[in-house]
């Protein structure tokens, strides 16, 4: 039971354009949500989080919303850089448990 | 600062054998995770240690697998009795605490690969 899904598994955009990332949860608990980033052949690093009682948090190039009544949250990276091209995932932690949920990861990749 | 280490970052063995993967976490951090990816798959949680409480096991996938934290530093995933289902890459996390709101910081990872 997929409890984080991320329906896309790839995703091209052009330089300079908005990219879109979506994620869907199932969990009720789930009250804290988090991207991370993941280059080849290295960890996944944090790139921006959302506490369920906002619905936007943003950190210059990155935005994320959270629909919490569609169980629903997006990424938005605008303008899209070449260096954004890696594999972002979509996670989530709730109360009684910390370690964090994943979903299967949406690979971006910007074009120069 | 050095960030989570992992070792070995490459480990082949063939079914049967027992493997052990070794997670360096960032000094002072008393949260320590192991996750694991397979391929074209998300991060699956595996074990979760805060301090000297009792570790959440819940996500170990069977009694093959265990862990340990000595010192509350470092610590050991042992596979016993390796499967070709458990080829994945082994991901340690740290944190400074355990509140949702500290940042996992993530090692390198161990590719394993059960021939």
């Amino acid at each position: 039971d997929q409890q984080v899904k991320q329906n896309s598994p790839s995703l091209s955009v052009q330089e300079g354009r908005i990219s879109i990332l979506n994620c869907d949860y199932t969990n009720s608990m789930f009250d804290y949500f988090l991207w991370y980033k993941k280059y080849p052949a290295e960890g996944p690093t944090f790139l921006i989080s959302i506490s369920s009682i906002k619905d936007k948090n943003e950190d210059g190039r990155f935005t994320v919303f959270l629909n919490k009544s569609a169980k629903h949250l997006s990424l938005h990276i605008v303008p899209s850089q070449p260096g954004d091209s890696a594999v972002y995932f979509c996670a989530a932690s709730g109360r009684g448990r910390r370690a964090l949920t994943f979903g299967s990861g949406t690979r971006l990749q910007v074009q120069p | 600062g050095a960030g989570v280490s992992q070792s070995p970052s490459n480990k082949v063995t063939e079914k049967g054998k027992d493997v052990e993967l070794r997670c360096d976490p960032i000094s002072g951090h008393t949260a320590l995770y192991w996750y694991r990816q397979s391929l074209g798959q998300g991060l699956e949680f595996l074990i979760y240690f805060q301090g000297n409480s009792a570790p959440d096991k819940s996500g170990l996938p069977s009694d093959r697998f265990s862990a340990e934290r000595t010192g509350g530093s470092v610590s050991t995933l042992t596979i016993q009795r390796t499967q070709q289902e458990d080829s994945a890459v082994y991901l340690c996390a740290s944190s400074a605490g355990d509140s949702s709101y500290n940042e996992q910081f993530f090692g390198p990872g161990t590719r394993l690969t059960v021939l």
